[in-house]
């Protein structure tokens, strides 16, 4: 079965800190996607990325970047220079199919960040 | 053009009762997926509904159980609530309901409190 874990549960940080939050996955699947979510306080998650595993490259995007490494099963996603607004809680997720053509996601427990002025 | 909108955003129950939930997808979309979210298991998959039919199931008793109208709005139902029943329930939206080709949309969630 596919597995997300999230080593960390929170961490607090003070603006203009690198954070980086740490995600493991398991899977059989040889081709499968992995995301990352944000949950502000409102409560609706929000998307930030996704990518594929045939797709190793390093993403950047502003601040954040994300490090995919197949060999340790690991998605890490970093924030440069953090700032309170980041302050939420971020999830990293596995896509998971079913047959009939529907998917659901596989979560981590997800990881609370505090970014502290 | 409107995001997911679910209701209640608060709700409070005794055991023993049940409830429903209601999700109105972005327009357009016909795919409506339900998670459930507590401190302890963290995001659950309920199901999801594509076109007014079920295509997936997660772990879950029974005694959840939803349905998906003609104009793509969804509700759950939980009968014979029980404590650790408590959770956001969170709705997500989306043109297929495949997550790895477009984007998920995700309400702010109902937040249920069993008492």
């Amino acid at each position: 079965a596919q597995k997300v874990t999230q080593a960390q549960t929170e961490i607090s940080v003070v603006e203009k800190e690198d954070v980086t939050l740490d995600c493991v996955y398991e899977t059989r699947d040889t081709t499968y996607y992995l995301f990352w979510y944000k949950q502000p306080p409102s409560g609706e998650l929000v998307f930030l990325i996704r990518r594929n595993s045939f797709d190793e490259q390093n993403e950047i995007s502003g601040r954040y970047s994300w490090n995919f490494q197949k060999s340790t099963s690991s998605f890490n996603f970093t924030i440069t220079a953090s700032q309170v607004v980041d302050s939420a809680v971020y999830f990293c997720a596995l896509s998971e199919a079913y047959e009939g053509g529907s998917e659901k996601l596989v979560f981590g427990k997800g990881m609370k960040l505090t970014v502290n002025p | 053009k409107a995001g997911v909108t679910q209701t209640p955003r608060y709700l409070i129950k005794t055991r023993g009762q049940q409830v429903t939930l209601s999700c109105s997808p972005i327009s357009g979309h016909r795919s409506v997926s339900w998670y459930q979210q507590t401190p302890g298991q963290g995001l659950q998959f309920l199901f999801e509904y594509f076109s007014e039919t079920q295509r997936n199931k997660g772990n879950f008793p029974g005694r959840f159980s939803g349905r998906q109208f003609s104009n793509s709005r969804s509700e759950m139902n939980v009968s014979t609530l029980e404590l650790g029943d408590s959770a956001l329930y969170l709705c997500a939206s989306s043109l297929t309901g495949m997550a790895t080709n477009e984007k998920l949309f995700f309400g702010s969630g109902t937040q249920l409190s069993v008492l």
